[in-house]
């Protein structure tokens, strides 16, 4: 079964607006991570944000939110003002209980229009 | 402060012949893991180390495999390649001290292996 479902394959948005992207995990440990990767077509995979299982406020990074709902097990992330360089390859990624691998979805892509 | 490292940063090697690459972690980071990433998939986990020891391995077999030295810089090997070995092979290192909580992850920009 998939751990991490991304189920936009690729999103338009305007500049200065924002977007949500979509992250639903699976996970029976109630010790997890869930952390949102962004994957320029340069290749490299520059962290975002995280949040804890146990973390009772919502992650924030600057621009990135990230809406924890454990109930329904999803970590979606919010990128407000969408800036020219926000368009690339955006992936949801978990890590369960005390083990440090990452399990990732298979990603959303972004193209911001001026 | 320096980043992740790999190299190389492009590779073609033919069927059957093995490959290595390398990585150096940041500055302070004691893990690294491995991952490989198809065109258009989500990275998968190979292996992690952890001061020198193999911490985990994903669903990959045994002709991956790979070390960790006392720098904390680490190499993955590839034997009898094969033409879906073909990707993006990404390293990551954790922090000592946060990553040990978290587990975030601190990638290099990747080695693009084809096999023809």
């Amino acid at each position: 079964a998939q751990k991490i479902t991304q189920t936009q394959p690729g999103m338009f948005v305007q500049e200065k607006e924002a977007v949500t992207l979509d992250c639903t995990y699976d996970t029976s440990d109630p010790s997890y991570g869930l952390f949102w990767y962004k994957q320029p077509s340069s290749g490299e995979m520059i962290f975002l944000i995280y949040q804890g299982s146990y973390d009772q406020q919502n992650a924030t990074e600057g621009r990135y939110s990230l809406n924890f709902q454990k109930a329904r097990k999803s970590a979606n992330l919010v990128i407000s003002a969408s800036q020219l360089g926000d368009s690339a390859m955006y992936f949801c990624a978990m890590r369960e209980g005390g083990y440090y691998k990452l399990s990732f979805g298979a990603g959303t892509t972004v193209t911001v229009r001026a | 402060e320096t980043g992740v490292t790999q190299s190389p940063t492009h590779l073609i090697k033919t069927r059957g012949q093995q490959v290595t690459l390398r990585c150096s972690s940041q500055s302070g980071h004691n893990t690294v893991s491995w991952y490989q990433q198809a065109l258009g998939q989500g990275p998968q986990f190979i292996v992690q180390y952890y001061r020198e020891e193999e911490n985990g391995r994903g669903n990959f077999p045994p002709r991956f495999s790979g070390l960790q030295f006392p720098n904390y810089s680490s190499e993955l090997n590839v034997n009898a390649l094969e033409l879906d070995d073909s990707a993006l092979y990404l390293c990551a290192s954790s922090p000592l001290t946060t990553g040990l909580i978290t587990g975030e992850q601190y990638f290099g920009p990747g080695t693009r292996l084809t096999v023809t």
